[in-house]
C-alpha cells in the first residue's frame, strides 16, 4: 500500500519551461490537494478536488492547472514556469471527514 | 478572510523541557483543527479537535480546543530531541476539504 506518491522528488527548470507533477493514490480517498509550502508561510492551497471531473481554486491558483480524470491521479501543471513558484509542492488526499494524508513532496527550484 | 495564526514561531529547548505550543484562529463555517508534525518530508497527522475543552493526548503529547476563545494548544512533556519538527496547525472549514494552516512553530530539542 504505497498511499500517496508524488514524482519527480526534486525538479529544476528555467523559466518559461512548463512541467507536470504527478500525484496518485491507492486509498480510493475521494478528496485530493496541492500545497505550496514556503519558508515561514505554512501550506497554502493551491488547487483541490472533491471527486473525479470536478476541481476548484485554492487561495493561490494562478500560474498552475489541475484535472481529476481518475480517482487515483491529480496532475499539477505549471504552464510557463516563474521563480516565484520555486517552492516545495505537497499533494494530500482525503476522505469524509477525516484527517489528509500527504505525500512526501516535490522540490522545485526555478531559475 | 481565514487566518491561523501559530506562536511562537520557533522555539529551543533543552531534553527533559515541557513544551507549549499555541494556535488562535478566525475563520468562517468552523469543523475541526488537526495539528501535525513535519519532519523532513510529509506532515504526519497528531491530532483532530472538534470540541471544545476535550483533551486528547497520544503519550508526551496533548492537545485541547477552546473554540469560545478560539485558540488551541499543543503540548509535549519530557521533550526528546526526536521531538525537533515543524508543528502545524490547520483548520478544516466545511465538509471535507479546505484546510488552512499556520506557518508553523519550529521546535528545536538540544540535547
Amino acid at each position: 500500500n504505497a498511499g500517496v506518491t508524488q514524482t519527480p522528488k526534486f525538479q529544476v527548470l528555467k523559466t518559461g519551461q512548463s512541467m507536470t507533477l504527478q500525484c496518485a493514490q491507492d486509498m480510493n480517498h475521494e478528496y485530493m490537494s496541492w500545497y505550496r509550502q514556503d519558508p515561514g508561510m505554512g501550506l497554502r492551497l493551491i488547487h483541490y478536488s472533491v471527486g473525479a471531473g470536478i476541481t476548484d481554486q485554492g487561495e493561490v491558483p494562478n500560474g498552475y492547472n489541475v484535472s481529476r480524470s481518475t480517482t487515483e491521479d491529480f496532475p499539477l501543471r505549471l504552464l510557463s514556469a516563474a521563480p516565484s513558484q520555486t517552492s516545495v509542492y505537497f499533494c494530500a488526499t482525503s476522505k469524509g471527514d477525516q484527517p489528509q494524508h500527504f505525500g512526501d513532496g516535490t522540490r522545485l527550484s526555478i531559475l | 478572510e481565514d487566518k491561523v495564526v501559530q506562536s511562537p514561531l520557533s522555539l529551543v529547548v533543552h531534553e527533559g523541557d515541557t513544551v507549549t505550543l499555541n494556535c488562535s484562529y478566525e475563520v468562517t463555517n468552523f469543523r475541526s483543527l488537526l495539528w501535525y508534525k513535519q519532519e523532513k518530508k510529509a506532515p504526519t497527522f497528531l491530532f483532530m479537535l472538534t470540541s471544545s475543552g476535550i483533551e486528547k493526548k497520544s503519550g508526551r503529547l496533548s492537545s485541547i480546543l477552546d473554540k469560545k476563545e478560539l485558540f488551541s494548544i499543543l503540548n509535549i512533556t519530557a521533550t526528546q530531541t526526536g521531538d525537533s519538527a515543524i508543528y502545524l496547525c490547520a483548520v478544516s472549514l466545511n465538509y471535507g476539504q479546505n484546510f488552512v494552516f499556520g506557518p508553523g512553530t519550529r521546535l528545536s530539542v538540544l540535547p
